[in-house]
C-alpha cells in the first residue's frame, strides 16, 4: 500500500523567503505526481503535474522536483507572498489502477 | 462550464437521515472519482467509474454509501442512514482515459452530521 508523507506539517515564514515543501512516498512505481493548493473549507487546485519520465516542472514562481529511484518530490515556491498561505498536498498516481495517495499536506503562513 | 462542479456545496443533517450529493464531471472526461477528507487529512479514495461501470470500491465506502454514473454523464453519491462520522468533505475527480491523465477536482461538497 503507497504511503505518502508530507514533512514538515505546518510551516510559517516571513514574506519574501522562498518556500521548501518535501513529500515522500514509499512505492517508487508511479505514473505521476501532482501537488495541489487547497484554501480552508475549499476544494483543490492543481499546481503541477509531474510525469514520472520527468524531473522537474515549473509555473511561473513554483518548481517541483520529482527523484522516483528515491521517493521524493519538492515543491519550491520562491519569493513567498501572504496569498501563498494556504495548505499544500501532494498526491502520488500509482501505476496498476487509477487512483491517488494523498499525504496529509504541509499548511504555510506567509506573515507580512 | 470548464470545471468540475458539485452540488451541493455544504449540507447539514441530522443522524439517520439519507443525504445525496451530484458531480458534474468536465463533459470529455470518462472517469469520475470520489474521495473523502476529513479535518486535518488528505483525500482518502472512495470509488471510480469508467463511463458509467463502477470499476473499483475502497472498503472505506460501506454497505451505506452508494454511487452511480447513469448513462456515464454526472454521478451521485448517497449515504443513507447517515452517522457522525460521515462528516467529512467529499470530493469527485475527473479525468481523460489513461493512468497518468491529470485528475480535476471539484469545490467539494463539506457534509456535517449532526
Amino acid at each position: 500500500k503507497q504511503e505518502v508523507t508530507q514533512i514538515p506539517a505546518a510551516l510559517s515564514v516571513p514574506e519574501g523567503e522562498n518556500l521548501v515543501l518535501n513529500c515522500s512516498f514509499t512505492d517508487s512505481a508511479i505514473y505521476n505526481l501532482q501537488w495541489f493548493r487547497q484554501d480552508p473549507g475549499k476544494g483543490l487546485t492543481s499546481l503541477l503535474l509531474i510525469q514520472s519520465s520527468q524531473r522537474e516542472q515549473t509555473s511561473g514562481r513554483l518548481n517541483a522536483s520529482l527523484d522516483k529511484s528515491s521517493g521524493r518530490s519538492t515543491l519550491y515556491i520562491a519569493a513567498s507572498q501572504p496569498g501563498d498561505s494556504a495548505t499544500y498536498l501532494c498526491a502520488v498516481g500509482p501505476s496498476n489502477d487509477y487512483k491517488l495517495s494523498f499525504g496529509a499536506g504541509t499548511t504555510v503562513t506567509v506573515r507580512a | 462550464d470548464t470545471g468540475v462542479s458539485q452540488d451541493p456545496r455544504h449540507k447539514i443533517t441530522k443522524r439517520g437521515q439519507n443525504v445525496t450529493f451530484r458531480c458534474d464531471p468536465i463533459s470529455e472526461h470518462n472517469r469520475l472519482y470520489w474521495y473523502r477528507q476529513t479535518l486535518g487529512q488528505g483525500p482518502e479514495f472512495l470509488t471510480y467509474f469508467q463511463n458509467e461501470a463502477q470499476l473499483e470500491k475502497s472498503r472505506l465506502l460501506s454497505d451505506r454509501f452508494s454511487a452511480e454514473r447513469p448513462k456515464g454523464s454526472f454521478s451521485t453519491l448517497e449515504i443513507q442512514r447517515t452517522e457522525q462520522g460521515d462528516s467529512a468533505m467529499y470530493l469527485c475527480a475527473s479525468s481523460l482515459d489513461r493512468v497518468e491523465d491529470e485528475q480535476f477536482f471539484g469545490p467539494g461538497t463539506r457534509l456535517t452530521v449532526l
